[in-house]
């Protein structure tokens, strides 16, 4: 069974940058089917896609992040990690870690999601 | 405001059917997937695809297409269904993904 678990600060200041990583158990990254992707959930509202990266390298942002956001693969750690600059206030959301299924005939789908990791921006 | 338009709340009494639908030009070339999410609880994926379950889905859970329009059907509602609902797919460009605003389901 595939899992995914979500680690970093729960707590980043203004203008500083939100590191989060994701642990990948019961699977490999480095499947050539797979994207790993990041989505966020401010509290009280919906999900938003921040970012799916492939793991031969393809990266896919979030054109209303994309310049504050950088997502990278360690296959040696079977990791995957999100790193998000400049965050203000309105970047406190749960996290959430997912493994991103892109196919022709099945659309796409996120299929397996860690269990989120919330991180406040606060001095 | 999100390419993928939902609406934000539907309610359906105990056992009865219910529909919720997400609407955006994409879903005329893409498929949508769906997904659940219980209070304080991650999302969980229900429908993918044209209409596929993932295994340990209820088959009350039930997907389709039309236009514009994606439905997530729910034959028979249980109290354990009261959740938000997602609609998910590419946006309309094709080149990156969007999540709908979500409905809140109550079962009465």
């Amino acid at each position: 069974q595939l899992q995914l678990q979500e680690s970093g600060p729960g707590l980043v200041k203004p203008s500083e940058t939100l590191s989060l990583t994701c642990t990948v158990s019961g699977g490999s990254i480095s499947s050539s089917s797979y994207y790993w992707g990041w989505i966020r959930q401010p509290p009280g509202k919906g999900l938003e896609w921040i970012g799916s990266r492939y793991y031969s390298g393809s990266t896919y942002y979030n054109p209303s992040l994309k310049s504050r956001v950088t997502m990278s693969l360690d296959t040696s750690k079977n990791q995957f990690s999100l790193k998000l600059n400049s965050v203000t206030a309105a970047d406190t959301a749960v996290y959430y870690c997912a493994r991103h299924i892109v196919t022709t005939i099945l659309g796409n789908s996120f299929d397996y999601w860690g269990q989120g990791t919330l991180v406040t921006v606060s001095s | 405001s999100s390419e993928l338009t939902q609406d934000p709340a539907v309610s359906v009494a105990l056992g009865q059917t219910v529909s919720i639908t997400c609407q955006g030009d994409s879903l005329r070339s893409y498929y949508a997937s769906w997904y659940q999410q219980r209070p304080g609880q991650a999302p969980i994926l229900v429908i993918y695809g044209k209409n596929n379950r993932p295994s340990g889905i209820s088959d009350r859970f039930s997907g389709s297409s039309s236009g514009n329009t994606a439905s997530l059907t729910i034959t028979g509602a249980q109290a354990e269904d009261e959740a938000d609902y997602y609609c998910n797919s590419r946006d309309s460009s094709g080149s990156h993904w969007v999540f709908g605003g979500g409905t809140k389901l109550t079962v009465l």
